[in-house]
């Protein structure tokens, strides 16, 4: 069962303009969110997180955006670079040592 | 500074042969660490979390194992491998209370 779920596998963004990746989810007792960003044949790194307690989180030109009433979070990535070109994964977690990942969105940026 | 090191990094082995793949983490003690499987359409699944030396807890039924023999070593193994095992595998690492997870460059195992 799917807890955390990246509905769009694929996104092709313009250079310089907004790149928007969603996630959804089903469980309520997550309580911390986070965004990796994985290039082929690497690991993933951190990108971004939320806590539960807030709606919004920025750091530089990503900001992560949660709707709990929802279930629904997204990355915003503005302006998008031709070097953000990766696949993206959201994550979540309980606090029980636990990250539960999407199934990652591959994001091309044009130049 | 901490870094995570696993391998290796990529690997083909036969169907029915045995699998061990090795991650160690320096400049940390005591770090939880993790073994995710990555396979097509599936995202990241977490496959064993351990808190402690000779703790284990697995979250998917399936044919590999895990040890962690020292504190800074997770090992993740097989003892007949399946076609369905291939995959990309990756070692991660968090620190004790903290959330975000560090990442081994991974291992692609194709088993034919």
């Amino acid at each position: 069962d799917q807890q955390v779920k990246q509905n769009s596998p694929s996104l092709s963004v313009q250079e310089g303009r907004i790149s928007i990746l969603n996630c959804d989810y089903t469980n309520s007792m997550f309580d911390y969110f986070l965004w990796y960003k994985k290039y082929p044949a690497e690991g993933p790194t951190f990108l971004i997180s939320i806590s539960s307690i807030k709606d919004k989180n920025e750091d530089g030109r990503f900001t992560v955006f949660l709707n709990k009433s929802a279930k629904h979070l997204s990355l915003h990535i503005v302006p998008s670079q031709p070097g953000d070109s990766a696949v993206y994964f959201c994550a979540a977690e309980t606090g029980a040592n636990n990250l539960f990942f999407g199934t990652g969105t591959r994001l091309t940026v044009i130049p | 500074s901490q870094t995570i090191h696993q391998w290796p990094a990529t690997l083909v082995q036969p169907v029915g042969s045995p699998l061990s793949l090795e991650c160690t983490v320096e400049g940390t003690s005591n770090p939880n660490l993790y073994w995710y499987r990555q396979a097509a359409g599936r995202g990241l699944q977490l496959l064993f979390y351990s808190v402690g030396i000779g703790q284990i807890s697995s979250e998917v039924p399936q044919n590999l194992s895990a040890s962690r023999p020292q504190d800074r070593q997770f090992i993740l193994s097989s003892k007949k491998l399946l076609l369905s095992d291939s995959g990309f595998y990756l070692c991660a690492w968090t620190p004790t209370g903290k959330t975000e997870a560090f990442f081994g460059q991974g291992t692609r195992l194709t088993v034919v």
